[in-house]
């Protein structure tokens, strides 16, 4: 099946710190990933939509400055949390897709970040 | 504009127990996916499910069932003989189909299942 591998599964670090989070598909080739931010016990939502070679769309309210997201290759995508502050600690998860409508997104394994 | 609902925030039964998790969708769309997905204690998220909006058939897998219903907007998620690897959250989610797909899934709230041995 679909593997999507995310990098690393857990980050802890000081305040001001950037922290860059890896989004691998192994074994597909990904015309889109998608970020997603989900705080506990609550739902996944919605970051940013990233298209390979293209600049990522983001969602009201996140702010792009903040969230870098980076789609170089068709199995590479990447999110920088830059200047991070505790406010910022949350659960990171990426998704993979082909692009195809007959296929479902392959979720990676998350990414926990905590910020001190 | 597009929305799952998944009405049971938790739900608590035990092992052997049958256990249905609702979900109800809203969309204007005549093509459309509908999914289920499993997120263990460990994070990560499982794929379930896609049934797309023209298949209405019921589906099976083990202990697993889906009862779509397009009369009712639902798609219903049944564990049949619940075991305790079972215990998860499961998200109900939605995407937009036809040439206009963007791949971007609306997720319900999400149902904490419980099952105790």
């Amino acid at each position: 099946g679909a593997v999507v591998s995310q990098h690393p599964s857990w980050v802890i670090c000081k305040s001001g710190t950037s922290v860059k989070i890896e989004c691998r598909s192994l074994d597909f080739q990904a015309t889109t990933m998608f970020w997603y931010r989900q705080f506990p016990k609550q739902s996944l939502m919605l970051m940013a939509t990233s298209n390979e070679g293209s600049k990522a769309t983001y969602e009201q309210g996140v702010e792009k400055d903040k969230f870098l997201i980076n789609h170089a290759s068709l199995t590479l995508s990447t999110l920088t949390v830059t200047s991070a502050h505790p406010e910022d600690s949350s659960f990171y998860i990426c998704s993979a897709w082909t692009g195809y409508s007959n296929q479902p997104q392959h979720f990676g394994d998350g990414t926990r970040l905590s910020i001190l | 504009a597009q929305k799952v609902t998944q009405a049971q925030t938790e739900i608590s039964v035990v092992e052997k127990e049958d256990v249905t998790l609702d979900c109800v969708y809203e969309t204007r769309d005549t093509t459309y996916y509908l999914f289920w997905y499993k997120q263990p204690p460990s994070g990560e998220l499982v794929f379930l499910i896609r049934r797309n909006s023209f298949d209405e058939q019921n589906e099976i897998s083990g202990r697993y069932s889906w009862n779509f219903q397009k009369s009712t907007s639902s798609f219903n998620f049944t564990i049949t003989a619940s075991q305790v690897v079972d215990s998860a959250v499961y998200f109900c989610a939605l995407s937009e189909g036809g040439s206009s797909n963007t791949g971007k899934l609306i997720f319900g709230q999400g149902t904490t299942l419980q099952v105790k041995p």
